[in-house]
């Protein structure tokens, strides 16, 4: 109930391409979902974020895409760089608090 | 940068001993969450404190131990350290609102039990 399971593992891209990372939920309770980057040696950094009253929502090259119905959703980057190669985190928590984090993905942009 | 401090950054104990950590929150901020991330995985929650008082547990053993201070730092404490303990710890600032502020993460401290 309370897992967030993510898929790939890791990813490799070429640069300008698009990244996709997918997450999906069991805990219907979730109402925040939220993804991180992680550059090595430093904390999570909050990227983007979403709550369940709408579908998509884009912030620069990055979209978050969210199925309900489903309860999926993921992450794209477009145009990928070489200095988003980091590690990506999606969580989802009730209440923007007590998060529950995925397994994260590590991305690789080759130029 | 997010305005979260912790000290240390790194910090290497033998097993059986006991480590506190240190987390300074953002400005404004009245909640603290802590967070222990092992190498590869995601973080998994420790517990939160809120007005000085612990406001939710994860699965983690009660060796596992936390304070908030009136200026809404915060401290871990680990007792009886395990060779599993190894990890980064993360603490998270954020503000209880209704809208549901986000939290702020620093930059962790690296524990390495010998």
């Amino acid at each position: 109930q309370q897992q967030v399971k993510q898929s790939p593992q890791s990813l490799i891209v070429q640069k300008g391409g698009i990244s996709i990372i997918n997450c999906a939920y069991e805990n219907t309770a979730f109402d925040y979902f939220p993804w991180y980057q992680q550059f090595p040696g430093k904390g999570p950094a909050l990227l983007i974020a979403i709550r369940p009253d709408v579908s998509e929502k884009k912030e620069g090259r990055f979209t978050i895409s969210f199925n309900k119905s489903a309860k999926q959703f993921s992450l794209h980057i477009m145009d990928s760089q070489p200095g988003d190669s980091a590690t990506y985190f999606c969580a989802a928590s009730r209440d923007t608090d007590k998060l529950i984090f995925g397994t994260g993905t590590r991305l690789q942009v080759f130029p | 940068e997010t305005g979260v401090t912790q000290s240390p950054t790194h910090l290497i104990k033998t097993r059986g001993q006991q480590v506190t950590l240190r987390c300074s929150s953002q400005s404004g901020h009245n909640t603290v969450s802590w967070y222990q991330q092992a190498l590869g995985q995601g973080p998994q929650f420790i517990f939160q404190y809120y007005r000085e008082e612990e406001n939710g547990r994860g699965n983690f053993p009660p060796r596992f131990s936390g304070l908030q201070f009136p200026n809404y730092s915060s401290e871990l404490n680990v007792n009886a350290l395990e060779l599993d303990d190894s990890a980064l710890y993360l603490c998270a600032s954020s503000h209880i609102t209704r809208l549901g502020e986000t939290q702020y993460f620093g930059p962790g401290t690296r524990l390495l039990v010998l």
